[in-house]
This record gives structure tokens, sequence and C-alpha cells, in this order.
């Protein structure tokens, strides 16, 4: 059976532009999660879908940041504009019932350099 | 709130000798703990979890951690250190009514041959 896939695995933009990040989850998990870690930083809770909608967003920065998961497949995590500061690893994991003893299963990550 | 203290941002030991990842946590209500491990360039990988039974964990290959409320600890420990070992470990909660799961900041396992 198939991981959680992210991708790009790597993404180098300038401040500014525009990034779409992909996470597509293990077949048949409703719940899916974005992490981010900054350098030198712990892992931080973005947000949490229940199939298409979005359960929690309270660690979602700002409003450059926007999270979608249309037909409650796979997400993408845009963020418009980048900044320098949102330089770091973004990582996707899915679960299958989104409870606290639920195993949450990771991607490889997507490390996203602004320059 | 949950919180999560990785005692040593660097653990160094050498090949043979038992390994002792340290963790406290802090939470509100009867949290689960969950320990992952990241090879350099794979994603995160679970070792073990703590779900309210057994206070004694066993994970993957040969971990595992003990639950000590008295403490708030879920320190991690392995009898004899493989080179294949080395890697990035995070101590984990996951606590009532929270969405997402709180991560300490880390410990770096290097294993010395």
């Amino acid at each position: 059976e198939a991981g959680v896939t992210q991708f790009p695995s790597h993404s180098v933009i300038e401040k500014g532009q525009t990034v779409t990040l992909r996470c597509d989850p293990i077949s048949g998990h409703d719940n899916l999660y974005w992490y981010r870690r900054v350098m030198g930083k712990e892992i931080k809770f973005l947000l949490h879908f229940v199939k298409e909608s979005k359960q929690d967003e309270s660690g979602m920065p700002n409003n450059r940041f926007l999270a979608e998961r249309t037909g409650g497949t796979y997400s993408t995590l845009k963020v418009q504009p980048a900044e320098l500061e949102d330089s770091g690893v973004y990582f996707c994991a899915s679960s299958q019932t989104g409870t606290r003893t639920d195993t949450q299963y990771f991607g490889p990550g997507t490390r996203l350099t602004v320059l | 709130a949950q919180s999560v203290t990785q005692l040593d941002s660097h653990v160094s030991v050498s090949e043979g000798t038992p390994v002792l990842l340290r963790c406290n946590y802090s939470s509100s209500y009867s949290p689960s703990l969950f320990w992952y491990v990241q090879h350099p360039n794979k994603g995160l990988q679970l070792l073990l979890k703590y779900t309210s039974a057994a206070t004694l964990v066993k994970g993957i290959n040969g971990f595992e951690a003990e639950f000590k409320k008295s403490e708030t600890s879920f320190h991690l420990t392995k009898p004899s250190a493989h080179m294949s070992d080395a890697a990035e470990y995070f101590c984990v909660v996951s606590e009532w009514g929270a969405d997402g799961l709180t991560f300490g900041k880390g410990t770096h396992l290097i294993i010395q041959p």
C-alpha cells in the first residue's frame, strides 16, 4: 500500500512568488493534516481536514496560506505571496479516525526555500 | 495546553551500547504519546505509541518507552545501538480536544563506530 506522498520534494522560489504544495494521503484516510518545520524550531501543526472540510486551521500562520482538499482526496497548500520566513519543511500526514490515539502517517515533506 | 520537552538536542553513543532519549510532557488530560523517527531525506516514521494501556510500550527496531505519569516522562530506550539508528527522534503528544500533534524539538542520535 502506498504511503503519504508529497510533491514537489524541493521548491526554491523568490520572495513574492506563489508556490503550491501537494499531498496525497493514504487511500481511505479521511483525515489529512499539514505541519511545518522552520529551521531550528519544532514541527508545528497548521491545519486538519476531515474529508473536504477544514476541522481546525488554528495553526495557519496568516492569510497568505490557503489549503484546499476538493473532493476529499488530495490536498494543496498554496503560499501567496511567499515571504522569507515561510522557508522550511512542510509535512503532510493522514490518519483513519482522527482520534487522539490514532496514528498519523507522514509524508517525506516538501522543503521550501524562499530567496 | 500540552507541551513536550526533549531534554537533549544531541545524544552520542557507541555502537552496541544502550540508548536513552529523554522526553517530558505537559498535558491537561490523559494524553497519547508517540515517538517518531526521521532518517536523513526520509519521512517521519512511527516508532511506538502509548494510548493508556500498558505503560511499557515496545516499538519497532528494538526500541521501547515507559510512560511514567508521576514523572510526566516518556523516555525512549534501546539496549544496544546500531549504526542504522542514527537519525532524529521526536517525542510527540496528542491530547483530547486538540486536532494536531504537539512535537518536541527533536533529538539527533549519533552512533559512534
